[in-house]
């Protein structure tokens, strides 16, 4: 099976600019997970869509991140402005179940957008 | 919030050596699960166990669950250069929210 696709592989930007990033998730999976992972650090959950539907945004800056997943299948992070300390991987996950109804439910990974904010 | 503390944060050795990772908490969980992150990609699920005291083998690597839920092992047998990655643990609480340790960057050099 085709695993879970994201773009660009890398951006570098300046701080106070926009980016976005793109995914587009294992196909008949219904969860999909938006993580950051800074350096050094496991990653970080932004955001956890069931469907189109949120399930979990708690830890997504919401003054500056924004995401969606309009039509329950593809799904874009949006960051503005960026700040110097969003230079991380931004890596995208889905499942096929919720692991809310099932702990064993294995995440699968892209392999990340890099972002670099100078 | 859990907190999941991995030891140690970075290991090097040579290969054919064995080596121990860990991964605790205070904190009781409903699973456990080991992941595998290579430079420039996405972490890759190595393993998932469920019951305390578990104990689950794939190839030269073993996987152990505490009798109590709040942490686990891995350990790797006669380590080889492929083995060479960042190993992350990551823990569900009984609502299903996963988080991450940190992980433990392992180096073989052969």
């Amino acid at each position: 099976e085709a695993g879970v696709a994201q773009s660009p592989r890398y951006k570098i930007i300046e701080k106070r600019q926009s980016v976005a990033f793109w995914c587009n998730p294992i196909s008949g999976h219904a969860t999909l997970y938006w993580y950051q992972q800074i350096l050094g650090q496991g990653p970080k959950l932004l955001i956890q869509f069931q469907n189109n539907g949120v399930v979990d945004d708690s830890q997504l800056p919401k003054d500056r991140f924004s995401a969606e997943r309009l039509k329950g299948v593809d799904s874009t992070l949006k960051i503005q402005p960026a700040k110097l300390e969003d230079s991380a991987v931004y890596l995208c996950a889905s499942s096929l179940e919720d692991t809310d109804s099932s702990y064993n439910s294995p995440l699968h990974f892209g392999n990340g957008t890099r972002l670099t904010v100078t | 919030t859990q907190l999941l503390e991995q030891s140690p944060q970075f290991l090097s050795i040579q290969e054919g050596e064995n080596l121990t990772v860990y991964c605790n908490s205070s904190s009781v969980f409903s699973s456990l699960q080991w992941y595998r992150q290579e430079p420039g990609e996405g972490p890759v699920l190595l393993v998932t166990v469920v019951t305390g005291g578990e104990v689950k083998k794939l190839k030269r690597l073993t996987f152990q669950f505490g009798d109590a839920r709040k942490d686990s092992s891995l350990h790797i047998t006669a380590a080889q250069p492929g083995d060479t990655g960042l190993y992350l643990c990551a823990g569900a609480n009984s609502w299903g929210k996963l988080q991450f340790g940190a992980g433990t960057q392992v180096v073989v050099t052969p």
